[in-house]
């Protein structure tokens, strides 16, 4: 089974620009999280979800980030405007209720505003 | 909060010479400790999980040990294929499937 997909893999775009995220969980993972990674913070929880439906936000930095997951085998973050701060490497995961809770990590997206 | 403290932040070692990376954290109750492995560029790698004091878990050359403070990433007779980063991560009691990572070893082996 192919393992999370993630693209693009790099993004580069200017300061106020729309950016999108996307995501393709691991077949029949029921949990999918956005973390953001950065050399200061190391990985932070960005939002989780479970069934499609997002469960706690409280580490989207801002009303700038926003997520969501249409189905099961899909999900995108955005960026809206983008700001230098925000760049970083942004992973996407997935896990599974029925096994050991363990996640899952896509090869991330490295998005940098200039 | 949950909080994971990993030390230390950056460990050299020569081929063959065993270590030991530490993760202390302290959590709301513990449903478990995870370990992660992470190449430059890549994701993380599950490598572990851990449910209660005293459990270990084996792979290849590593082992992790959990107490109920602190887990440990002993890594004997390393190869430099072992070089990456260590991330240690904690999940709390109360039915979520939120974690807490810790910042990482960075851990370097030199032929």
């Amino acid at each position: 089974d192919a393992g999370v997909i993630q693209s693009p893999r790099h993004e580069v775009t200017e300061m106020g620009q729309e950016v999108t995220l996307r995501c393709k969980p691991i077949s029949g993972h029921d949990y999918l999280f956005w973390y953001r990674q950065t050399m200061m913070r190391g990985l932070e929880l960005l939002i989780y979800f479970n069934n499609n439906v997002p469960i706690d936000d409280s580490g989207m930095p801002e009303d700038r980030f926003s997520a969501k997951m249409p189905n099961a085998s899909f999900s995108t973050l955005k960026i809206q405007p983008s700001e230098p701060r925000d760049s970083a490497v942004y992973f996407c995961a997935s896990s599974n209720s029925g096994s050991s809770y363990e996640q899952y990590f896509g090869p991330g997206t490295r998005l940098t505003v200039t | 909060e949950d909080q994971v403290t990993q030390s230390p932040e950056a460990l050299r070692l020569q081929e063959g010479e065993s270590s030991s990376l530490n993760c202390s954290y302290t959590v709301s109750g513990l449903r478990g400790l995870f370990w992660y492995r992470q190449d430059p560029g890549k994701g993380p790698e599950f490598l572990f999980t851990l449910y209660s004091a005293g459990e270990e878990k084996e792979k290849e050359r590593l082992k992790a040990t959990l107490t109920k403070k602190e887990s440990f990433l002993h890594i004997t007779a390393p190869k430099p294929e072992d070089s990456a980063t260590y991330l240690c991560a904690v999940r709390p009691a109360g039915g979520y499937q939120k974690v807490t990572f810790g910042t990482g070893t960075k851990l370097q082996v030199i032929p």
